[in-house]
């Protein structure tokens, strides 16, 4: 089955607290990318990937890092996670112009 | 840039009263315009892709439509299963982002 698997679907933490969030794609995709979605304001990129090694920046890249090393696999690192980047986080991936996938989502609360 | 506009921000059908959600864009070389059915605290589900004006594109009650700067999604006899926020994205040709409008959520009353 097509997935993709990010993890925790969970958590709260402090302020300052490095985190990071996995993201997993079992479906050879090129492309992968992270959004936060927060109400009123919609679903906004943060970082995107077009292949291993080549990440970019979307429309609020501050505050978080990412890296792909590896095809599968896309995870999203906040470094000194403040309570604004309290949000619905999502992983998607894609082979590249085609159909969107989206991950389940994860809770981030940051106190 | 590439913008994404929604209307009605929230619209309230009775089951089986048929409309339709609007979608208007701005981008430059649209290489694709994807809509996407997300209930609460759930990850958007894929509905359709349309790649050129004139295409439509039908599935179950839903039907999508696109011209040059606007997509439909007609809904026919809905039902309150198909009660949820409904998205509209453009994947435009200078960029490789998916800019998403704000959505429609859509509430269908038994």
């Amino acid at each position: 089955e097509a997935q993709v698997t990010q993890n925790p679907r969970y958590l709260i933490t402090v302020t300052g607290k490095k985190l990071t969030v996995t993201c997993s794609q079992n479906m050879n995709h090129e492309y992968m990318s992270w959004y936060r979605q927060d109400p009123g304001l919609g679903l906004r990129q943060i970082y995107y990937s077009m292949n291993v090694e080549v990440t970019d920046k979307g429309d609020v890249p501050e505050g978080y890092k990412v890296s792909r090393k590896e095809k599968r696999n896309f995870p999203l690192i906040l470094e000194s996670p403040s309570p604004n980047q309290t949000s619905l986080y999502f992983c998607a991936s894609s082979a590249s112009g085609n159909t969107i996938y989206f991950g389940e989502g994860s809770w981030l609360t940051v106190v | 840039e590439d913008q994404v506009t929604q209307s009605p921000e929230a619209l309230r059908l009775q089951e089986g009263e048929s409309s339709s959600l609007n979608c208007s864009y701005t981008v430059s070389g649209l290489r694709g315009l994807f809509w996407y059915r997300q209930d609460p605290g759930k990850g958007p589900e894929f509905l359709f892709t349309l790649y050129s004006a004139g295409e439509e594109k039908e599935k179950e009650r839903l039907k999508a439509t696109l011209t040059k700067k606007e997509s439909f999604l007609h809904i026919t006899a809905p039902k309150p299963e198909d009660s949820a926020t409904y998205l509209c994205a453009v994947w435009g040709g200078g960029s490789e982002k998916l800019v998403f409008g704000k959505g429609t959520k859509l509430t269908v009353n038994p």
